[in-house]
This record gives C-alpha cells, structure tokens and sequence, in this order.
C-alpha cells in the first residue's frame, strides 16, 4: 500500500523567492513519484514524474524535485517563483511493478500563492 | 488536437435524481478512471477500467456505476444512492496500465446537488 503525506496546505511565497513544496511518501515496495498541478477550475497537468532512473528530475515551468529514498520524500522547488505559479499542486505515488493494479494515490493538496 | 473532453463542465441535480457524467479522449488511451475532489480531500479514485467492457471499483464506488462500451468513453453515473454527491470529478487516462506512464486529465465536471 502506499500514502503520500503534503506538509502545509497553504504556502505563500514572495514572487522571485524559492519554491518548496514538501512530499513525503510511503510505500512498501519501489515507488513512482509524481507531482502535478491544476489551476482554479481545470483538471490536473503533470509536473514531473520520477520512475527510478535520476533522482533528480527537472519538469515543466523551471519546477525540479529531489527523490530521497532515505528521507522518504520528494520535495518539489523552484529558485524564483512567478505569478503564474499560483495554483494546487498534489503530489502521488504509485508502486513500481505493480503490473495490472495501477492506482495512483494523491496527497491532500497544497495551495501556492504568489505575493507581488 | 488530441485529449479528454467531460461535459457538462457544471451540473445541478435534484435529490434523488440519477445523473451522468460523460468523458471522451481522443488519445488511443487502453486505461480511464474517475476521480472525485474535495476541498482538502485531494483526488479518491472512483473506478477505473483497464480494457473495454472491464472495470474494477476504486476506494469510493458505493453510490456511483461506469460502463465501458467503447476504448473512447467512460461515462459515470451518480446514483441517488450516492449520500453527499456535491463535488468536482475529474476523468483521467493513460496509455496502459503501467506505473510509468503519466495520467492525462480532463478539465473536469462540477456536479451540484440541490
């Protein structure tokens, strides 16, 4: 079985300052990682994923996130935040070889607000 | 260009009303699933279907029923039997049924219970 918990459901950041949003999961068996974001009213675009090859994985609109196998995390940053990240990003997991029983598991969702 | 399509995009119901909820993907997808969110709940999935005319129920089914007649569509139905029906649902799909492979979402239906 596997369970991501988001810390903060609320972060605020000046525009140009560092992104971090933080994820850390659990999961009997190897996981597979994925952030996405969804914008008011929309459905959910995918970030980023990590599928077991760099621990680093670098996505869409300058965002990366670190897999830390000991840490049991994968925090999502960006150096400089823009207006236009403003928005709820949800981090998953699912289990590696889980062949046939695919489910994706969400974390509860953090808001990210922009300050001018 | 290819994608999911829900409609409607917003949805009122009276109680005791059955109400169903359409998504199409243009994507050649094998795998589809329906999602509800809730504010602080995140994502729960619903069902999912993996191949046409097969689907298994996710963690939150009781209350909701799918069929899956053909690879393009995934209509959910929200039954009266469904106690608090009040929420955003979101379809998704993917190329198969493996952990790698991203899931694509449609821009989602608002259903209201009146």
């Amino acid at each position: 079985a596997q369970s991501v918990t988001q810390l903060g459901s609320h972060v605020s950041v000046s525009e140009g300052a560092l992104v971090l949003l933080r994820c850390n999961y659990s999961s009997s068996v190897p996981p597979y990682l994925f952030w996405y974001v969804q914008y008011p009213n929309q459905g959910l675009q995918l970030l980023l994923k990590y599928t077991s090859a760099a621990t680093l994985v670098k996505g869409i609109n300058g965002f990366e996130a670190e897999f830390k196998k000991s840490e049991t995390s994968f925090h999502l940053t960006k150096p400089s935040a823009h207006m236009s990240d403003a928005a709820e990003y949800f981090c998953a997991v699912t289990g590696a070889f889980n062949f046939g029983n695919e489910k994706l598991t969400f974390g509860t969702g953090t808001r990210l607000t922009i300050i001018p | 260009d290819g994608g999911i399509t829900q409609s409607p995009k917003y949805l009122f119901r009276k109680e005791g009303q059955n109400v169903t909820l359409s998504c199409e993907q243009n994507l050649n997808h094998d795998a589809m699933y329906w999602y509800r969110q809730d504010p602080g709940q995140g994502l729960r999935l619903i069902y999912y279907s993996q191949i046409v005319n097969d689907f298994q129920k996710g963690d939150i089914a009781e209350g909701y029923s799918v069929s899956r007649e053909k690879k393009e569509s995934f209509p959910l139905t929200v039954t009266s039997a469904q106690k608090n029906p009040t929420a955003f649902y979101l379809c998704a799909s993917s190329m198969r049924q493996l952990s790698y492979n991203e899931q694509f979402f449609g821009p989602g239906t608002r259903l209201t219970v009146l």
